[in-house]
């Protein structure tokens, strides 16, 4: 079955710098592979998807690239923010009948 | 519109009680997920429905879970003969298709079993 890894654990950077989470999937079979962000105490929600048939996508200060190749995508936050700071997921996901599996988080914070 | 509900918010029971969660998906969508979550920890897949059947029930920890979902719209996650280690937050979500489309969470139900 499907297996993400995701990396690191944790991560603080200075306001204003970049923070990058990465992401490795095992089944070839994946073609979904949503972010999505937790604040403390709150649901998660998505924040950004791509598709296999896509290599990068961006929506302002965030942006996803996906490696089919190599079976790893990543999630890039550029000019972080307080408001930034909270666990993110990644996910893959095959067919809509196969689960979806979820990485194990990423608590990012950022420094004033 | 309204979004994804779950009840209760907050239950606690004593070991070897059993328990109900209610997940109310969002009108329309066919896929309902649930999910626990213990402190600090990720997102641990317990079922998926696609309608009213569930393609995958793999993710459920041990013969003590079970799940239904009738009519296509509510469903509950049922934990018999509650231990201490159930204590978590248990997630649902609903999404429009499949497991390839956005998830939209619900509030999630605290379980504190003692």
């Amino acid at each position: 079955g499907e297996n993400v890894e995701q990396h690191p654990s944790t991560l603080s950077v200075q306001e204003g710098d970049s923070a990058v989470i990465k992401c490795t999937y095992s089944d070839s079979a994946s073609n979904y592979f949503p972010w999505y962000k937790q604040e403390l105490g709150k649901r998660p929600q998505l924040i950004i998807d791509i598709r296999s048939n896509v290599g990068e996508k961006k929506d302002q200060r965030i942006a996803v690239t996906l490696n089919k190749t190599a079976k790893h995508f990543s999630l890039h936050i550029t000019e972080t923010q307080p408001e930034d700071s909270a666990v993110y997921f990644c996910a893959a996901s095959g067919s809509s009948a196969s689960k979806i599996i979820f990485g194990s988080g990423t608590r990012l914070s950022i420094r004033p | 519109g309204a979004g994804v509900s779950q009840s209760p918010s907050n239950k606690v029971t004593e070991k070897g009680k059993d328990v109900e969660l209610r997940c109310d998906p969002i009108s329309g969508h066919t896929a309902l997920y649930w999910y626990r979550q213990s402190l600090g920890q990720g997102l641990e897949f317990l079922i998926y429905f696609q309608g009213n059947s569930a393609p995958d029930k793999s993710g459920l920890p041990s013969d003590r879970f079970s799940a239904e979902r009738t009519g296509g719209s509510v469903s509950t996650l049922t934990i018999q003969r509650t231990q201490q280690e159930d204590s978590a937050v248990y997630l649902c979500a609903s999404s429009s298709y499949g497991q390839d489309y956005e998830q939209y969470f619900g509030p999630g139900t605290r379980l504190t079993v003692t």
